[in-house]
């Protein structure tokens, strides 16, 4: 089946880059997203990227996706304390009904200030 | 209430109690999702519901039994659970297509004692 891995933990100090990364194994993926968990809430969608586009930029977000190697990472220019936050990486088949979406187990970013 | 509100946010049960969790639309939406997501874990979903109907139900045991009155309602009716069922419990609902996204809830803490 689909199955998608991230790393679970990353420490960046504040103002640095932070570097999100994700494989997948599913080659029928359309869409490509990374969600957004804080403390205390659900997932809230950042970014998305369709599988036909190799990046894609958003103010401080830059989402590369290199199709060949199923690896997708997030971006995050000058990291600030409030990302501090759980990261999923997720993929989704292209479909016509309701969205199949498999998430991977998350990322813990924590942001040192 | 705006987005999507799930009622408890905390449950503590015994394995023998029989408790139902609650959540509810506020965007229109015509699918909504049961996820379950335990530590270091990808987020597992559950059940799915595509205008009312029962699309997804990815082996979930017997003890979990999901309830769509209507596109705006979703319930997880639970009973004799076990210890490992404890977890955070997140709804989330969405339009069907080809792509929209998932709005999430805040999700229920749930611990089996």
């Amino acid at each position: 089946g689909e199955d998608v891995e991230q790393s679970l933990f990353l420490s960046v100090r504040e103002g640095d880059s932070s570097v999100i990364n994700c494989t997948y194994t599913d080659s029928s993926s359309t869409y490509l997203y990374w969600y957004k968990q804080e403390p205390g809430a659900g997932l809230q969608l950042l970014t998305y990227i369709f599988s036909n586009m190799d990046m894609k930029q958003d103010q401080r977000l830059t989402v590369l996706l290199n199709k060949k190697d199923k690896h997708l990472s997030l971006r995050i220019a000058d990291t600030q304390t409030g990302d501090s936050a759980i990261y999923f990486c997720a993929e989704s088949p292209l479909s016509g009904g309701y969205q199949k979406v498999t998430f991977g187990t998350g990322t813990k970013l924590q942001v040192i200030p | 209430e705006t987005g999507v509100t799930q009622t408890p946010r905390h449950l503590v049960m015994g394995m023998t109690n029989k408790k139902s969790l609650k959540c509810e639309q506020h965007l229109g939406h015509n699918a909504m999702y049961w996820y379950k997501q335990s530590a270091k874990k990808p987020l597992e979903l559950m059940f799915v519901y595509s205008l009312e109907e029962r699309v997804e139900n990815n082996s979930v045991p017997s003890r979990f039994s999901p309830e769509c009155p209507n596109s705006s309602h979703l319930f997880l009716h639970l009973h004799t659970l076990q210890p490992e069922d404890s977890a955070l419990y997140l709804c989330a609902s969405s339009h069907s297509g080809s792509y929209n996204e998932q709005f999430f809830g805040p999700g229920t803490r749930l611990t089996v004692l």
